[in-house]
């Protein structure tokens, strides 16, 4: 893995359901790992900066995991909610915050 | 300020002029980033700041693009002779430090749009 890369690209899930997605990145120079969640015509907003392998992250329904010596990090939402639709990011920041594309989650009612 | 503050929110210019954005930071962030989103794509990278100096420009994508940031502060996105692909919205963020182990804090961004 050369670059941040996220899957998938969006994602539909039912009002209720749990879901969840990857970040890949380069396992080499591991510095820290970020998740943003980006709201429709709002600005992203962190929502875990993580930086040891095996870190486990809560806030409220959503959680995520580290695994730096694979190269992966996992976004757990659990009885997702309308409000969580949003384009979730991980950004792996060297210098300069690099930012994967995102996974675009809408949650049906 | 509270938070990242962007002017203008919206600009909209004319093909062939110069545009300047504004980016005010969180007091005390010494790291401030610069990226861009284009229609239907996600965050572009284009250039950072540690107080004032820019180690890193390789996101700028033409000489058209410059900035500065001034009393590790305030940066300017200049953008010379605009094109109707320099069309996006031009978000700042700032964070604590550089290296990041902190996040990113972003601004409501500029939405620029070339005619």
């Amino acid at each position: 893995i050369l670059n941040v890369e996220q899957s998938p690209q969006s994602l539909h899930v039912q009002e209720g359901d749990s879901t969840n997605f990857t970040c890949s990145f380069p396992s080499s120079n591991f510095y820290a790992l970020h998740w943003y969640r980006w709201e429709t015509a709002k600005s992203p907003e962190a929502l875990f900066v993580m930086t040891l392998n095996g870190d486990e992250k809560k806030k409220g329904r959503i959680s995520a995991t580290l695994n730096t010596k694979e190269g992966y990090s996992y976004l757990y939402i659990k009885g997702s909610q309308p409000e969580d639709s949003a384009t979730y990011l991980c950004a792996s920041p060297n210098q300069k915050v690099t930012f994967g594309t995102g996974t675009k989650l809408q949650v049906i009612p | 300020g509270a938070g990242v503050s962007q002017s203008p929110s919206n600009k909209v210019t004319e093909k062939g002029k110069d545009v300047e954005l504004r980016c005010d930071p969180i007091s005390g962030h010494t790291a401030l980033y610069w990226y861009r989103q284009s229609l239907g794509q996600g965050l572009e990278f284009l250039i950072y700041f540690q107080g004032n100096s820019a180690p890193d420009k390789s996101g700028l994508p033409s000489d058209r693009f410059s900035a500065e940031r001034t009393g590790g502060s305030v940066s300017t996105l200049t953008i010379q002779r605009t094109q109707q692909e320099d069309s996006a919205v031009y978000l700042c963020a700032s964070s604590l430090g550089w290296g990041a182990r902190t996040e990113a804090f972003f601004g409501q961004g500029t939405r620029l749009t070339v005619v």
